[in-house]
C-alpha cells in the first residue's frame, strides 16, 4: 500500500516568492501533521489536523505560514513571502487516529531552499 | 510541558559492535515514548514504542529499548550493528494515557555512523 506522499521532493525558489507544499496521507488516516526539520535541529511541530476538528496551529512560526486540508485528505502547506530562514526540510506525517499512542507515518519530505 | 534530551549528537561505532543511544525525557505526567530512524533523504520510520506494560521493548531491525521511570530514560540498544544501521535516530515523547491528541516532542537526533 502507498505511504505518505509529498511533493515536490525538492523546491528552490527566490526570496519573497510564495511556495506550496503538498501532502497526500495514507488512505484512511484521519490525523495529519506538518513538521519542519532544519539542519542540526529536531523536528519542529507546525500544525495538526484531525478529521473535521479545528486544527492545532500553535506551531506555525509566523502568519506567512498557513495550511489547509481539503476533504479530510490531501493537505497543502503554504509559505508566503519566503525568507532564507524558511530553508529546511518540511515533513508530513499521518496516523490512523490522533491519539497520542498512535505512531506517525512520515513522507520523505520536501527540501525547500530559498535563494 | 515535556522535553526530550538526546545527549549524543553523533555516535561512531565499529561494525558488529554493540551500541547504545541515550534518551532522557522530562514530563510531569505519564508518557508514551518512541524511537524513530531516518535514513538519508527519507522521512522517519518507527523503530519501537513504549505505551505501557513491559519496560523492555523490542523493535524492528534488532533494536530494543528500556523504559526506566526512575531515571526518566529510554535508551536504545542493539547488540551488534550493521553498516545498514547508519542513520539518524530520534527519540520522541508524548503525554500518555490521555486517550486523545497530544503533541509529540522530538529530540534533536543522534547520528549513528557504523564503521566497517
Amino acid at each position: 500500500g502507498a505511504g505518505v506522499s509529498q511533493s515536490p521532493s525538492n523546491k528552490v525558489t527566490e526570496k519573497g516568492k510564495d511556495v506550496e507544499l503538498r501532502c497526500d496521507p495514507i488512505s484512511g488516516h484521519t490525523a495529519l501533521y506538518w513538521y519542519r526539520q532544519s539542519l542540526g535541529q529536531g523536528l519542529e511541530f507546525l500544525i495538526y489536523f484531525q478529521g473535521n476538528s479545528a486544527p492545532d496551529k500553535s506551531g506555525l512560526p509566523s502568519d506567512r505560514f498557513s495550511a489547509e486540508r481539503t476533504g479530510g485528505s490531501v493537505s497543502t502547506l503554504t509559505i508566503q513571502r519566503t525568507q532564507q530562514e524558511d530553508s529546511a526540510v518540511y515533513l508530513c506525517a499521518s496516523s490512523l487516529e490522533g491519539g497520542s499512542n498512535q505512531p506517525q507515518h512520515f513522507g520523505d519530505g520536501t527540501r525547500l531552499s530559498i535563494l | 510541558a515535556q522535553s526530550v534530551t538526546q545527549l549524543d549528537s553523533q555516535v561512531p561505532v565499529f561494525e558488529e559492535a554493540p551500541v547504545e543511544l541515550r534518551c532522557n525525557y522530562s514530563s510531569s505526567v505519564s508518557v508514551y515514548l518512541f524511537w524513530y530512524v531516518q535514513y538519508p533523504n527519507q522521512g522517519l520510520q518507527l523503530l519501537l514504542k513504549y505505551l505501557s506494560g513491559s519496560t523492555l521493548v523490542k523493535g524492528i531491525n534488532g533494536f530494543e529499548a528500556e523504559f526506566n521511570k526512575s531515571q526518566t530514560s529510554f535508551h536504545l540498544r542493539k547488540p551488534s550493528v550493521h553498516i545498514s544501521d547508519t542513520a539518524e535516530y530520534f527519540c520522541a515523547v508524548t503525554q500518555g494515557a490521555s486517550g486523545g491528541y497530544q503533541k509529540v516532542t522530538f529530540g534533536i537526533g543522534t547520528k549513528l555512523q557504523v564503521i566497517p
